[in-house]
């Protein structure tokens, strides 16, 4: 299957800073990738749908202010968490979508730890 | 999309089958059945989908009932490395834009 990478794999950082989370399609380009977040023992939950070229839409109860998504390019797309809080601690995991769902490739998924 | 049942967890002695339920009672008639699969700590991995016919590939086998109101997903020779959280999908296939909605899936546990 194609490759999906993320970087960083973890970062911690203070609370009030920011942070930019790089999801790259290595094989592949990706019209669209969607961007998840997962706390411990709970599942994924669907952040924002991030389209190339234009403005990324955000489900509902997550603020766009906050998460920032940039998708630049067909093979790159980027998270910025604006002024971080510890409850923003979490799993961030992005996808690369080829043709379907069946072709939703993952990330390996960033750490993100907010002190 | 349909919201779909797992039982939470489930355990399978290695090298047996292990077969893993989801109730989709709601599921509409152009609506697929996916499964992903998260080992701890990764992003999830694509295993199979099907619509209404059975569906077998290298990883796994998809029974799906008469009525498509329940499917099981069936790993025929678990290995270790087959614990991992199973999720089981229901939605519309949009092409790029289909969104998957992860519930809180199964967690399948592969003992010696």
């Amino acid at each position: 299957g194609a490759v999906v990478s993320q970087h960083p794999s973890w970062v911690i950082c203070k609370s009030g800073t920011s942070v930019k989370i790089e999801c790259r399609s290595l094989d592949f380009q990706a019209t669209t990738m969607f961007w998840y977040r997962q706390f411990p023992k709970q599942s994924l939950m669907l952040m924002a749908t991030s389209n190339e070229g234009s403005k990324a839409t955000y489900e509902q109860g997550v603020e766009k202010d906050k998460f920032l998504i940039n998708h630049a390019s067909l093979t790159l797309s980027t998270l910025t968490v604006t002024s971080a809080h510890p409850e923003d601690s979490s799993f961030y995991i992005c996808s690369g979508v080829l043709r379907g769902p069946w072709e939703q490739y993952f990330g390996p998924g960033t750490r993100l730890t907010v002190t | 999309d349909a919201k779909t049942t797992q039982p939470p967890s489930m355990d399978c002695a290695e090298g047996r089958a292990a077969n893993l339920p989801c109730n989709h009672s709601t599921i509409s008639g152009n609506e697929y059945g996916y499964w992903y699969r998260q080992i701890h700590s990764q992003g999830p991995q694509y295993i199979i989908h099907g619509l209404k016919n059975n569906e077998t590939n290298e990883m796994a086998s998809l029974i799906i009932t008469e009525d498509r109101k329940s499917s099981t997903l069936i790993l025929p020779h678990a290995t270790l490395r087959d614990t991992a959280v199973y999720y089981c999908i229901v939605t519309l296939n949009t092409g790029t834009a289909s969104k998957l909605t992860f519930g809180t899936g199964t967690r399948l546990q592969v003992t010696l």
